[in-house]
């Protein structure tokens, strides 16, 4: 079993409305999560770094939440744009080891 | 500042061959990871460099190798290269590669075993 699940596998939103990820992971010691956005045929682009002690983390559009004792994880992502259709990934680092999640498919639609 | 480069961008070999992967990290960065990336696998962790030295390594065969130079390049050999081996090699560096450092993904390589 995976240690870090995402879901949904897949969404699919219209231009501008809003929208949550999940990721949930059972990865333990936990050093910290991390938020990726990858377009179709590029690299990973982090989004988020988010330690134990951090429950919410920003940036622009994007927010992710971190609640360490249920080891759950969000992605909210607001106003959404044409530009935010990608895979979004869900890391989980333990110390030395990074754990992947499988990843969100995002369509955003006019 | 230019981003992380990887060459080549795209690559074909067959099955037993050996294939070299080149990644520049951003200047200044001193921490460079490898990772794997395939539909049904999703993105796996390789290894890591920092100062030449490897730091960490991820539950891969022998046959995938790496080392990192002074300049802080890196390169990625795979030998005897298997059908599963195709995937999207995508390397990441850092500034020092500890765990809060944000990491600059380059375009990757494909690689198709045929």
């Amino acid at each position: 079993k995976n240690q870090v699940e995402q879901s949904p596998q897949s969404l699919i939103i219209l231009e501008g409305k809003n929208c949550t990820l999940q990721c949930n992971y059972t990865v333990s010691p936990f050093s910290n999560l991390r938020w990726y956005k990858q377009d179709t045929g590029r690299g990973p682009v982090s989004l988020t770094i988010m330690t134990f002690s951090e429950n919410t983390k920003s940036n622009g559009r994007y927010t992710a939440t971190l609640d360490a004792d249920t080891k759950q994880s969000s992605l909210h992502i607001t106003a959404s744009q044409l530009s935010d259709s990608a895979s979004y990934i869900c890391v989980v680092l333990n110390n030395n080891d990074m754990r992947f999640g499988a990843g969100t498919r995002l369509t955003v639609k006019p | 500042k230019a981003g992380v480069t990887q060459t080549p961008r795209y690559l074909i070999k067959t099955r037993g061959q050996q294939v070299t992967l080149s990644c520049s990290p951003i200047s200044g960065h001193r921490s460079v990871s490898w990772y794997q990336q395939t539909p049904g696998q999703g993105l796996q962790f390789l290894f890591e460099y920092f100062s030449e030295t490897q730091r960490n390594k991820g539950n891969f065969p022998g046959r995938f190798s790496g080392r990192q130079f002074s300049n802080s390049r890196s390169e990625m050999n795979v030998s005897t290269l298997e059908l599963g081996d195709s995937a999207l090699y995508l390397c990441a560096s850092s500034v020092t590669g500890t765990s809060t450092d944000t990491q600059y993904f380059g375009p990757g390589t494909r690689l198709t075993v045929l």
